[in-house]
Order: structure tokens, then C-alpha cells, then sequence
């Protein structure tokens, strides 16, 4: 299995409240992306990562931010924490982004109340 | 931008039956990913494949380029197999962001 841990897997959180989840890899991959999952809905793209302190936006990324200060690590902050923003959120990582394999880690629920 | 269908949505089926779940896109592509989700569960990569065909145990997955087409086959089901299949292409050739459809819940019956 590709060493991709999320952290905190389950989280439940006020409404308005900064929230920070965490991705780190053990791969050493270049590209790591962050998703939400909902019903209804494939997998969406918030921001992801080409390189340490290179991100770009997906197409969900209102109300996100992210960072990335080294290989292993990128982090993922909802600066106020919206009902809407209530998902399962998915860390994923590959080595070369275009024609690569992803491998995801095993998702973080966020409740926001 | 390609736009992923995944057909059927939902399939439930008897052990031992062989399966298959259909993936169509819209854009020409360089690869198409194959991702099972199991409930509860995190998303693991089954395949990754740009032609032909591939096979893993009793999981085969095709694709037809000219045709924009994909099946995943599962030959002699079994309960263990019951999940939310995934299909996922790049937004546009060579893109390295991916489409994700929205997945096929299949259940295998004892």
C-alpha cells in the first residue's frame, strides 16, 4: 500500500471555525491533490499540488486554501468552516501527475454544525 | 472539459455471476484509471490503462480509445467484491488533473 495518511480522519466542527486537515505521504511523490467526495457527485478536485509551495485550484476551490512547505506534507484549511463544506475529504499523491497511477488515502470526514 | 458516465449506476447480482460496468467519456484521452471504494472504506487504484486490455486476478478492464469506452469485467463474483466502482479520466489529453464519474454500487448476493 502507497504510505498516504490523512489526518484526523473524523472531525466535527462549528460553523465559522477554521478547520486544517492534514496529508502526509512517504512516497516522496511529486503531485498530491485534495478532493471532496459527496453524494450525487464523482470526486472533486479543491487544489492540488505540482511541487513543494506550487498548488493550483481545482474546481471546487471557494472557501479553501492550501500548502505545501515540504514533499511529504500538504495541508488543506477551510478558513471558516461552512454547513456546505460538510463532505468526505480524499488526500491522493502521484509521481508524475499525467499517465500515473493515483493512490488515495482512506478519506476524512468533516462534519461542520 | 470530459464528461464521465458510468453505467449501471447500481447492480446487484448473484455470487458467481460475472459482472461488467461500463465507463463512456467524451474527450479523447492518454489513460483511464479503474478505482474501487469499499463502504466506509478509502479508494484504491485497480488499473490504469491507454489500450487494449488488462487483467488482475479476476478483474479485467478494456478500453477502446476509437470509441471513448471502457468496461471493468468481474468474472465469478463473490460478496468481498461488493463496492462503489469508479472510473476517472484526465480533464483533457495529457491533463494531469482528473473527471471522475460518479461510481457504480455493486452487490454480489450470497
Amino acid at each position: 500500500d502507497a504510505g498516504i495518511t490523512q489526518s484526523p480522519r473524523h472531525k466535527v466542527t462549528e460553523t465559522g471555525t477554521p478547520v486544517t486537515l492534514r496529508c502526509h505521504q512517504t512516497e516522496n511523490h511529486r503531485y498530491m491533490y485534495w478532493y471532496r467526495q459527496d453524494p450525487g457527485h464523482g470526486l472533486r478536485l479543491i487544489h492540488y499540488s505540482y511541487g513543494v509551495k506550487d498548488t493550483d485550484k481545482g474546481e471546487v476551490s471557494d472557501g479553501y486554501s492550501v500548502s505545501r512547505s515540504k514533499t511529504e506534507d500538504f495541508l488543506l484549511t477551510l478558513e471558516s468552516a461552512t454547513s456546505s463544506q460538510t463532505s468526505v475529504y480524499f488526500c491522493a499523491i502521484s509521481e508524475r501527475g499525467r499517465n500515473t497511477e493515483a493512490f488515495f488515502g482512506q478519506g476524512t470526514r468533516l462534519t461542520v454544525v | 472539459k470530459n464528461e464521465v458516465e458510468q453505467s449501471p449506476q447500481n447492480l446487484t447480482a448473484q455470487e458467481g455471476e460475472f459482472i461488467t460496468i461500463n465507463c463512456s467519456y467524451s474527450v479523447g484521452i492518454s489513460a483511464l484509471h479503474w478505482l474501487q471504494q469499499h463502504p466506509g472504506g478509502g479508494i484504491v487504484s485497480l488499473f490504469m490503462l491507454s489500450s487494449g486490455k488488462k487483467k488482475h486476478g479476476r478483474l479485467i478492464a478494456t478500453i477502446n480509445i476509437q470509441e471513448k469506452h471502457s468496461s471493468l469485467h468481474i468474472t465469478a463474483s463473490h460478496p468481498r467484491d461488493s463496492a462503489v466502482y469508479i472510473c476517472a479520466v484526465p480533464r483533457d489529453f495529457g491533463n494531469e488533473k482528473l473527471t471522475f464519474g460518479t461510481g457504480t454500487r455493486l452487490t454480489i448476493i450470497p
